[in-house]
């Protein structure tokens, strides 16, 4: 079974300050990784993900995340945040060639203060 | 066009109704699930069709019963509605073996809010 824990469930950081958001995961195979960010009454949108290959991956709007098997995380970063960045962030883990064993986790509020 | 849509986006209704949620994707997915989000944005997957054929159904009280004419299409209906089941319900979509380009799609929810 698979499941993912996300390390703070809310997280503030000052207007061009680092982001970090931390994820780890468990899975008995090498799975599929993703990073969704959910913006107030919105649905979620997908940011980046990992598959295989470069174990550093870019997504949308200057967030990256790097994949670590050893550590068995996938923390997501930007160098510099926005006001706009203010949302909901879920990582989610799934099986490869078993789309349907999507797993979430709890999410995490990022803050941005000016 | 929105790729997967929901309808409708708030739903306030009160204790004991029937009451159904309509999603629609056009992506050409063949695979659509339901997940719910509480209060405290927990998402939870309810349910997942395969091509029409349920192939989720995780723990969900049997009020709760999705329906999917064809693919591109896949409803919800909810008897007897109690307060508890006051939350965002989400519809996504995938194609199953191209997870690895796509992930989910989602729509953007349904707020139901029984009273």
């Amino acid at each position: 079974a698979q499941s993912v824990t996300q390390l703070g469930s809310h997280v503030s950081v000052s207007e061009g300050a680092l982001v970090l958001l931390r994820c780890n995961y468990s899975s008995s195979v090498p799975p599929y990784l993703f990073w969704y960010v959910q913006y107030p009454n919105q649905g979620l949108q997908l940011l980046l993900k990992y598959t295989t290959g470069a174990t550093l991956v870019k997504g949308i709007n200057g967030f990256e995340a790097e994949f670590k098997k050893s550590e068995t995380s996938f923390h997501l970063t930007k160098p510099s945040a926005h006001m706009s960045d203010a949302a909901e962030y879920f990582c989610a883990v799934s099986r490869p060639n078993y789309g349907q064993n999507f797993v979430f986790g709890p999410g995490t509020r990022l803050s941005v203060l000016p | 066009d929105t790729a997967v849509s929901q309808t409708p986006k708030y739903l306030v209704t009160q204790m004991g109704n029937d009451k159904s949620i309509k999603c629609e994707q056009n992506l050409g997915h063949d695979t659509m699930y339901w997940y719910k989000q509480d209060s405290k944005k927990f998402l939870k997957i309810m349910f997942s069709y395969n091509n029409k054929e349920l192939i989720i159904n995780e723990t969900v009280p049997n009020r709760f019963s999705p329906k999917s004419p064809d693919k591109a299409h896949l409803n919800l209906h909810i008897n007897s509605l109690e307060l508890g089941d006051s939350a965002v319900y989400f519809c996504a979509s995938s194609q199953i073996g191209e997870i690895s380009n796509y992930g989910y799609t989602f729509g953007s929810g349904t707020r139901l809010t029984v009273v």
